[in-house]
């Protein structure tokens, strides 16, 4: 079974310094995919990055980086310059398989506030 | 913009009527698509995953004849709730994959109220 773990439930980080959101996994497959979403009060689900389990690079999209360590299961959001619009819930997900259906399992989340 | 639309994005209904929900994917076909469910303050859970020309998968747990799901075309996947009661109050949102490997992209969700 998969399981998505992320252990900080608020941050709270100043304006324009860079965040590291924590996100663990668990699964038996060897094929998989990482996803980090970003959901604001509206309730969207707005996809920022994506890390393919046989990528050998990091991926990073912009101010986002994922920080891939395979052998410790981990796939850590980290956001660069940090933005006032860059407050909301952070959820983290994983897609079982590469070509396999596109369903995801999440992690609990962690709502990120920027301070000004 | 937008790549896979949900509407109505709010709706109050009372106990004991039906209400339907549509999720539309824009300018792709999605022979797939998943709903999800998310109480307050708590993550998304997958609900069904709704097929193009057959039945929609559902996860354990979640009752079938209650939350109907119809893939009437390649665009298009909706989701009934019947015989609404307030415990389904709750946001409902959905997803369809676009193909590439790498891109999951999600309606802008629907929140329900039943009174």
């Amino acid at each position: 079974a998969q399981k998505i773990t992320q252990t900080q439930p608020g941050m709270f980080v100043q304006e324009k310094e860079a965040v590291t959101l924590d996100c663990t996994y668990d699964t038996s497959d060897q094929s998989y995919g990482l996803f980090w979403y970003k959901q604001p009060s509206s309730g969207e689900m707005i996809f920022l990055i994506y890390q393919g389990s046989y990528d050998e690079q990091n991926a990073t999209e912009g101010r986002y980086s994922l920080n891939f360590q395979k052998a410790r299961k981990s796939a850590n959001l980290v956001i660069s310059a940090s933005q006032l619009g860059d407050s909301a819930m952070y959820f983290c997900a994983m897609r079982e398989g590469i070509q396999g259906a596109q369903k995801l399992v999440f992690g609990q989340g962690t709502r990120l506030t920027i301070n000004p | 913009g937008a790549v896979v639309s949900q509407h109505p994005s709010r709706v109050i209904c009372k106990s004991g009527t039906s209400v339907k929900i549509e999720c539309r994917s824009l300018d792709f076909q999605a022979t797939t698509m998943f709903w999800y469910r998310q109480f307050p303050k708590q993550s998304l859970m997958l609900m069904a995953t709704s097929n193009e020309g057959s039945k929609a998968t559902y996860e354990q747990g979640v009752e079938k004849d209650k939350f109907l799901i119809n893939h009437a075309s390649l665009t298009l996947s909706t989701l009934t709730v019947t015989s609404a009661h307030p415990e389904d109050s709750s946001f409902y949102i959905c997803s369809a994959p676009t193909g590439g490997r790498n891109t999951i992209y999600f309606g802008e969700g629907s929140w329900l109220t039943v009174v």
